[in-house]
């Protein structure tokens, strides 16, 4: 069973710095592409980056490019999401989901990681 | 990159059929044939409900349908019931490997 399990929320202070993780299990991890999406509260989706398991690379939104970086450790099936220096705007829930391996859709998703950054 | 535009809500009866609409750009929708449509009930992580425009997942029920035309993406939901009452988000393939998102629609089932 394909499954993306994230790591538990998070309450932060400005400021601070924060990585957090997604970790795959029932599949080959490192031929899949890992998205990363916000949810800001009561609001709708944004996508944030994407990258690929198998050679590090890549993409992100013009909207997030600087503002987050998004890596992965194929030895452990992980990838990650972190900021150096966290604002109160980051405050949201941050989904991972994997890109179907003969498509561009994202055909699971992790649970979801609570941030909450506040003073 | 601008958000694809959905409807804010869309509501209809037990038993009807509903249209949400996402309108891109010739950048996006209009450019290539991969929008893909996600149900989200509160609390719960987004499910993919449709791909590559029109084709169902396995294990997804006939009666959500999808289509494009030009720059704009239509999610058909036939037969409603009253666990499809849940926020729906279009999204697209764009220039650069990207994607963009709509603005999600709240369905309301009457």
């Amino acid at each position: 069973e394909v499954q993306l399990v994230q790591s538990g929320a998070e309450v932060k202070k400005p400021g601070e710095s924060l990585k957090i993780s997604c970790k795959g299990s029932g599949y080959s991890f490192t031929n899949y592409w890992i998205t990363w999406v916000r949810q800001m509260p009561g609001k709708g989706l944004e996508w944030m980056g994407i990258t690929y398991l198998g050679d590090s690379d890549t993409i992100y939104s013009p909207s997030f490019q600087g503002q987050v970086t998004i890596s992965a450790d194929k030895s452990i099936n992980t990838a990650y999401l972190q900021w150096s220096s966290l604002k109160a705007s980051d405050t949201a829930m941050y989904y991972c989901a994997r890109r179907a391996i003969d498509g561009k859709e994202f055909d699971y998703w992790g649970q979801g990681t609570l941030v909450t950054v506040s003073s | 990159q601008s958000a694809l535009t959905q409807p804010a809500s869309v509501s209809g009866s037990p038993g009807q059929s509903i249209i949400i609409s996402c309108t891109g750009t010739s950048s996006d929708v209009g450019r290539y044939n991969y929008v893909s449509w996600y149900q989200q009930h509160p609390g719960k992580a987004p499910k993919l409900i449709i791909r590559d425009v029109s084709n169902r997942p396995s294990g997804v029920s006939n009666r959500f349908s999808g289509s494009k035309s030009g720059n704009t993406a239509s999610l058909t939901i036939s037969g409603l019931q009253a666990e499809d009452e849940a926020d729906y988000y279009c999204c697209s393939y764009a220039s650069g490997s990207t994607r963009v998102f709509g603005g999600g629609t709240k369905l309301t089932v009457l």
